[in-house]
């Protein structure tokens, strides 16, 4: 079955500090994979996209996520956390046809002053 | 600007009652999604349209729920005899064609009481 799996709910960094959020799939084929940022009461912003080629992708606001198909990963990363990141992030896949997406369950970022 | 306009952003309304909900991409698109979000939940897709025809429908969106795209513009997402179970955000979102990344709109909020 296609399916986005973020591990983890909740994760609380110091500003300034790295961040790593997890990402793991599960499709059969070629994932097309996103990261989204959604800021309370608000819609999704797209951070970044994995089609294909670079296993490095850069995105907005100085994110970057790497695809490993080894590892049916597709971690999203920042060096240096600001405090107007703190936000949820969906990770995401293209399924079926129609290139709709099916969403993980959401990390809800918290940035400690 | 995500480029998708999305009204009303908040629907309080009591159960039973009709609800319906508007999104205006800025230009035409090719494709148009409908989503919805419940609490502490990445959204799941509920129905797409390229250009006018409605091509695919979740298993989500029972016999309550109706969406149209006339003339492949605009779109409305109506619930009938709405339940507490359809208090969600429910997402609008558009891709330009076949396998480019998704944009949303901001949302609707419903809450049946």
């Amino acid at each position: 079955a296609q399916s986005v799996t973020q591990p983890d709910i909740h994760i609380t960094v110091s500003e300034g500090a790295s961040l790593e959020l997890r990402c793991n799939y599960s499709y059969g084929a070629t994932p097309y994979l996103f990261w989204y940022v959604q800021s309370p009461g608000q819609g999704l912003q797209l951070l970044l996209k994995y089609f294909s080629g670079d296993t490095l992708v850069q995105g907005i606001k100085g994110f970057e996520a790497e695809f490993k198909r080894s590892q049916s990963s597709f971690n999203l990363r920042k060096p240096s956390v600001h405090w107007s990141d703190a936000a949820e992030y969906f990770c995401a896949l293209f399924t079926g046809g129609g290139n709709k997406l099916t969403f993980g369950t959401g990390t809800q970022l918290k940035v400690e002053l | 600007d995500t480029g998708v306009s999305q009204n009303p952003r908040h629907k309080i309304t009591k159960r039973g009652q009709n609800v319906t909900f508007r999104c205006d991409p800025i230009s035409e698109h090719n494709r148009l999604y409908w989503y919805r979000q419940t609490l502490g939940q990445g959204p799941e897709f509920l129905t797409y349209f390229q250009n006018e025809a409605q091509l695919e429908k979740s298993r989500l969106l029972s016999d309550r729920f109706s969406a149209e795209r006339p003339k492949g513009s605009f779109s409305t997402l109506e619930i009938q005899r709405t339940e507490q179970g359809d208090s969600a955000m429910y997402l609008c979102a558009f891709s330009v064609e076949q396998g480019t990344e998704a944009f949303f709109g901001q949302g609707t909020r419903l809450t049946v009481v």
